[in-house]
């Protein structure tokens, strides 16, 4: 099965850049969203198709996808950006693929 | 704004079948734009894929849950369905139901971009 492995934890400054990756074989070669998850809430998409922001997703929040590693970028981090979150791919027999998850620290 | 609701009992006894309903407002599942799915959550843990329907009633499940999964879509209700045969308390999870937007010319492009607000299912007897 294909799978997903992210950092468990992330830690940032507020105002500062928090960075978390997401690997896989050959996940360039597929698209990227990433999911932002908050305690007691469902799962919001802030990045799909590698690099799309979804309306109402503020313009801080960013994504990349080349050779093995996706990158969501969060820029300016701001408390509100505490929470967990997962990347998520396709796959031809699993079809929809989460990520481990990330917890993104605000300290 | 498309909203989905789960519906369902909250407590399954151990070998029993679950059976959820997602209702959908402000929208129709009779569209060939997504796949309506379902997902759930292990306490603690992150989310896993479980299967999702088109509005045409063809399915795809997760193969790690094997022949476990059977959803379904009735467009005249406007609710997708899920039964989840011989549960364990592995089972026990918060089940949300979800929209999967369709992309276009790959499945590669499949992503998830509605949630429901879940339901929590206790597997006990």
């Amino acid at each position: 099965s294909y799978e997903l492995p992210q950092p468990p934890s992330v830690s940032v400054s507020p105002g500062q850049t928090a960075t978390v990756t997401c690997s896989g074989d050959k996940l360039g070669d597929r698209y990227v969203s990433w999911y932002q998850q908050k305690p007691g809430q469902s799962p919001v998409v802030v990045i799909y198709q590698d690099n799309k922001r979804p309306s109402g997703i503020p313009e801080r929040f960013s994504g990349s996808n080349s050779g093995s590693t996706a990158t969501l970028t969060i820029s300016g981090t701001q408390a509100m950006d505490e929470a967990d979150y997962y990347c998520q791919a396709c796959d031809t027999t699993t079809a929809l693929v989460f990520g481990t998850g990330t917890k993104v620290t605000v300290l | 704004q498309v909203q989905l609701q789960e519906s369902g009992p909250g407590l399954v006894k151990p070998s029993e079948t679950l059976s959820l309903n997602c209702t959908v407002s402000g929208g129709s599942v009779n569209s060939g734009d997504y796949y309506w799915s379902w997902v759930r959550q292990p306490p603690g843990k992150g989310p896993v894929w479980l299967g999702y329907v088109s509005y045409t009633g063809s399915t795809k499940s997760n193969p790690s849950l094997k022949s476990r999964v059977f959803i379904s879509v009735d467009r005249s209700m406007n609710q997708f369905s899920l039964r989840l045969t011989s549960m364990t308390a592995a089972d026990t999870a918060l089940y949300y139901c979800a929209r999967v937007s369709r992309g276009t010319g790959t499945i590669y492009k499949d992503y998830f971009d509605s949630w429901g607000q879940g339901t929590l299912v206790t597997v006990s007897s």
